[in-house]
C-alpha cells in the first residue's frame, strides 16, 4: 500500500524559490508517479502538473509551465515540486497525489497530507 | 480545455437524508476519467469514486457514482455526521487535469 509524506510548511519571499518533497513507501517511484495539486484560500483545487506514464513525460498546467518542474528521485523515492519567482498569490497548500492510470480508469490515490507555502515579505 | 462545475455550493441536510452532488463538463469526457473525493479540513483528501461509478477500497457503500457523458453525479444515500465535508469531482485525460470548485456539505 502506498504512503506519502511531505515536506514541512515553508515560509518564502516575493521572488523566491520553494521546493516541496514528497516521500513515497510502498511502492518505487518506477510503479507509481506523482502529481501536485495546490489549494489555495477561498478556491478550488488547482492540477499543476506530473509525470504521466502513457505520455512517457512530466507535463504541466500551462499556467504553471515554465516556473514549475517536478522532479523524481527514484533511488530515494522521493518526488519534488520546485516553484520559482513566487508571488503572493502562490500562498496555498500543495499536495502531492499519486497517479494511477490503470484498465479500471485514471484517479489520484493516495494523496499527502498537504504543505503550507507562505508568500510573505 | 475542460471545465468542471460543480452544484450546489452548499448543501445542508439532515443525518439520514439523501445527498445529490453534481458535477457538469463542459463537454462529453470518458467515464474512465471522472473520479470524486473528499476532503475535510487539514487532512489529505480521500478518494470515494473512480471511473464515474466505482467505489474506491474502503468507501462505505452510501457512496455512489453515476452519469456518463457531460453530466455527473455523486450520491450519499443517508447522510452521517462524519460526511461534513467538501466534496469536488476531478478530470484527467490528455495529460491535463481539472477540478470542480467543490460541495460543502453541511448538517443541519
Amino acid at each position: 500500500q502506498v504512503q506519502v509524506v511531505q515536506s514541512g510548511a515553508e515560509v518564502k519571499k516575493p521572488g523566491a524559490s520553494v521546493k516541496v518533497s514528497c516521500r513515497v513507501s510502498g511502492h518505487s517511484l518506477t510503479e507509481v508517479s506523482m502529481h501536485w495539486v495546490r489549494l489555495a484560500p477561498g478556491k478550488g483545487f488547482e492540477w499543476m502538473g506530473g509525470f504521466d506514464p502513457d505520455e512517457g513525460e512530466t507535463v504541466y498546467a500551462q499556467k504553471f509551465q515554465g516556473r514549475v518542474t517536478v522532479t523524481e528521485d527514484t533511488y530515494t523515492g522521493t518526488a519534488y515540486m520546485e516553484m520559482s519567482s513566487l508571488r503572493s498569490e502562490d500562498t496555498a497548500v500543495y499536495y502531492c497525489a499519486t497517479f494511477r492510470s490503470l484498465l479500471s480508469g485514471v484517479r489520484f490515490d493516495p494523496w499527502g497530507q498537504g504543505t503550507l507555502v507562505t508568500v510573505s515579505s | 480545455e475542460i471545465v468542471l462545475t460543480q452544484s450546489p455550493a452548499t448543501l445542508s441536510l439532515s443525518p439520514g437524508e439523501r445527498a445529490f452532488l453534481s458535477c457538469r463538463a463542459s463537454q462529453s469526457v470518458t467515464s474512465s476519467y471522472l473520479a470524486w473525493y473528499q476532503h475535510k479540513p487539514g487532512q489529505a483528501p480521500r478518494l470515494l469514486i473512480y471511473a464515474a461509478s466505482n467505489r474506491a477500497t474502503g468507501i462505505p457503500e452510501r457512496f455512489s457514482g453515476s452519469g456518463s457523458g457531460s453530466d455527473f453525479i455523486l450520491t450519499i444515500s443517508r447522510l452521517e455526521p462524519e460526511d461534513v465535508a467538501v466534496y469536488f469531482c476531478q478530470h484527467y485525460d490528455a495529460s491535463m487535469g481539472t477540478f470542480g470548485q467543490g460541495t460543502k456539505v453541511e448538517i443541519k
